[in-house]
This record gives structure tokens, C-alpha cells and sequence, in this order.
């Protein structure tokens, strides 16, 4: 099977862009997280997906949104980037069955955004 | 205090050695617990998931599991220099405004391994 697809790889932007991130899950995975890491934060929680509804948010500005396709696969947008916004992006699928519990998390290879 | 917490390390141990790793959290209501490793400019891949209270061995690796405690742990018995990078531990926690659970990583923990 093939694992979690994320692109693109790398990006650069420049302070007050927006940028769209993509994710693939693995497939028969219908949840979907989104992770911001951080050399001094680590891994922060943004949201998650299930059947095209956000079931989870983190803590996180408004500035950050996303969505799910009904093939599972997720975009998250940051809008008016700032410098602060740079980090890998890390994408993880599940295999939820759909109850709250929060199930093994396969992660994808993330995107590393520069904000310049 | 943190949601899910850990030394930050970095762990020293020699080749051959055991490295033991420690997780603690805050919710009791937890249920599921897993070790994550992550080397330098990778994403974190899955070592192993553990659900009850006791040991769960896999390979070179064990997870402990006291829910009392609320304590995690993980050893790595023959410790190998490939075993050097960053262990994250994460738990599911509540969340009390969705009802729906969601994984908090801790920081990490840095695993040195010297040959």
C-alpha cells in the first residue's frame, strides 16, 4: 500500500502570501491531521478531517483553514503568512472507524515552508 | 502543566546498552499511547502502540504502560547507532469542547548512541 503523499515538498514564500498545502491518506484511511513542527514548539496539533467535517481544531489563528475531498484527500491554506509560520508541515491519516477514538496516525513526509 | 511530557534529552548510552525513554501525561482519561521516531529532517514513523496497563515487547523494543502513574516508558534493549534520533511520545486526549479525542506528541526525546 502506498503511504501518506504530501506536496509539495518544499516551499518558499514571502510574509502576506498565502499558500495551499496537499495531502493524499493512505488508502481506506478516512481521517486526516495536520501537524505544525517546530524546532521550539514540536509537534502542534492544527486539525483534523473525517469524511469531509473537521472533527478537532488546535490552537491555532484563524489564518490556518482546511478541508477534505470526498476521496479522503485533505488541503490545509495559511493566508497572510508570517515569518513565525515556518515549519514542516506534516500530514497524517488513520484507519478511524469513526468513533472519538483517536486511532494510529501514519504520517506523511511533510512539507517544509519557508516564509521569508 | 503539559498535556503530555518528556525529557528533552539528549540521552547518552553506549552500543549494546538498554536506553530507556520516559513519557509522562496529564488526562487519566487517556486510552491510547505510541512511541514515535524521528530522525533529523524525517517525519516521525510508528515504533509501536500500546493500549493496557503492563509491557508490550516488540522486537528490541518494550512499551510500559501505568495508567495509575500515568506514566509511559520505552526501552530499547542492544541499543544500535541507527537507533539515534528522536523518540515522541503521544497520547489521545479529550478534547472537551468536540468530545472527539486527538493525539498530543511531548516534545521529544533526543537518543544518542555511541558506537
Amino acid at each position: 500500500k502506498a503511504g501518506v503523499t504530501q506536496t509539495p515538498r518544499y516551499l518558499i514564500k514571502t510574509r502576506g502570501q498565502q499558500v495551499t498545502l496537499s495531502c493524499s491518506p493512505i488508502s481506506g484511511h478516512r481521517s486526516v491531521s495536520w501537524y505544525q513542527q517546530t524546532p521550539g514548539q514540536g509537534l502542534q496539533f492544527l486539525f483534523e478531517y473525517f469524511s469531509e467535517t473537521q472533527r478537532n481544531k488546535g490552537n491555532f489563528p484563524g489564518r490556518f483553514s482546511g478541508r477534505q475531498f470526498s476521496n479522503s484527500r485533505s488541503e490545509m491554506n495559511v493566508s497572510t503568512l508570517e515569518l513565525g509560520d515556518s515549519a514542516l508541515y506534516l500530514c497524517a491519516s488513520s484507519l478511524t472507524t469513526g468513533t472519538r477514538v483517536a486511532d494510529t496516525q501514519y504520517f506523511g513526509p511533510g512539507t517544509r515552508l519557508t516564509v521569508l | 502543566q503539559k498535556e503530555v511530557e518528556q525529557n528533552s534529552g539528549p540521552l547518552s548510552v553506549p552500543e549494546g546498552a538498554i536506553a530507556s525513554l520516559n513519557c509522562t501525561y496529564s488526562d487519566r482519561g487517556s486510552q491510547s499511547f505510541f512511541w514515535y521516531r524521528q530522525y533529523s529532517g524525517k517525519s516521525p514513523e510508528l515504533i509501536m502502540s500500546i493500549y493496557s496497563n503492563g509491557d508490550k515487547e516488540d522486537g528490541r523494543f518494550t512499551a510500559q504502560l501505568n495508567k495509575a502513574s500515568q506514566y509511559v516508558s520505552l526501552l530499547i534493549r542492544d541499543s544500535q547507532p541507527s537507533d539515534s534520533a528522536t523518540y515522541l511520545c503521544a497520547v489521545n486526549i479529550p478534547s472537551f469542547d468536540t468530545g472527539f479525542q486527538k493525539l498530543v506528541f511531548g516534545t521529544g526525546t533526543r537518543l544518542l548512541v555511541s558506537p
